[in-house]
């Protein structure tokens, strides 16, 4: 079975760029998480999904951040523009549903460099 | 908020030590769970704690969620060189929202 796949796996832009990260995950999981992994630190979420709805997006930098969940399989996440602090690990994650009993999977991760 | 202290930061040992690592916090949780993250990849869940008390072993792993329900530890017996990696606490609070510690570095010498 695949695992959750992300894509890039390495971006590097100037700030004030915008740059987007993709993420299919596993098949049939209904929840998507999308983290952010500082240099040196462990995940922080930044938004979860359940099918295609955003149900908590309370930490999610809405001034210059966006993602979508179409249909509610592969998601995006947009950042526009890009700012030095934004340099960190993109992570997504898959779970079957929310329930506390379900281990969230995590995909490789998106690093991002913001020069 | 549900903040979580985990020590050591950083390990060097000589393969065959045993290793411990532990999580606090000052927030209850639910859940705790333990992953290993290697370098390029994202973390991978080795151990998940359901109850306050529970001890549970996973090959060289053990893990125990303490009576508090605020702290949980890991011990990894007789190290060899692919346990290298980061090991990251993570408590569950709510259904399936989690937070973080901020990893362990482990280095296992040959």
């Amino acid at each position: 079975e695949a695992g959750v796949v992300q894509s890039p796996r390495y971006k590097i832009i100037e700030k004030k760029q915008p740059v987007a990260f993709w993420c299919n995950p596993i098949s049939g999981h209904n929840t998507l998480y999308w983290y952010r992994q500082n240099l040196g630190q462990g995940p922080e979420l930044l938004i979860r999904y359940e099918n295609e709805e955003a149900v908590d997006d309370s930490q999610l930098p809405k001034d210059r951040f966006s993602a979508e969940r179409l249909k509610g399989v592969d998601s995006t996440l947009k950042i526009q523009p890009a700012e030095l602090g934004d340099s960190a690990v993109y992570l997504c994650a898959s779970s079957q549903d929310y329930s506390s009993y379900n281990e969230q999977f995590f995909g490789p991760g998106t690093r991002l460099t913001v020069l | 908020g549900q903040q979580l202290n985990q020590s050591p930061q950083s390990m060097f040992i000589q393969e065959g030590e045993d290793v411990s690592m532990n999580c606090t916090s000052s927030s209850i949780f639910n859940t705790w769970l333990w992953y290993k993250q290697d370098p390029g990849e994202g973390p991978v869940l080795l151990i998940a704690l359901y109850k306050a008390g529970e001890l549970t072993s996973n090959g060289r792993l053990t893990a125990q969620f303490g009576i508090t329900r605020k702290d949980s530890f890991l011990n990894i017996s007789a190290s060899i060189p692919s346990d290298v990696g980061i090991y990251f606490c993570a408590g569950r609070y709510n259904n399936n929202d989690m937070r973080f510690g901020a990893g362990t570095r482990l280095t296992v010498k040959p």
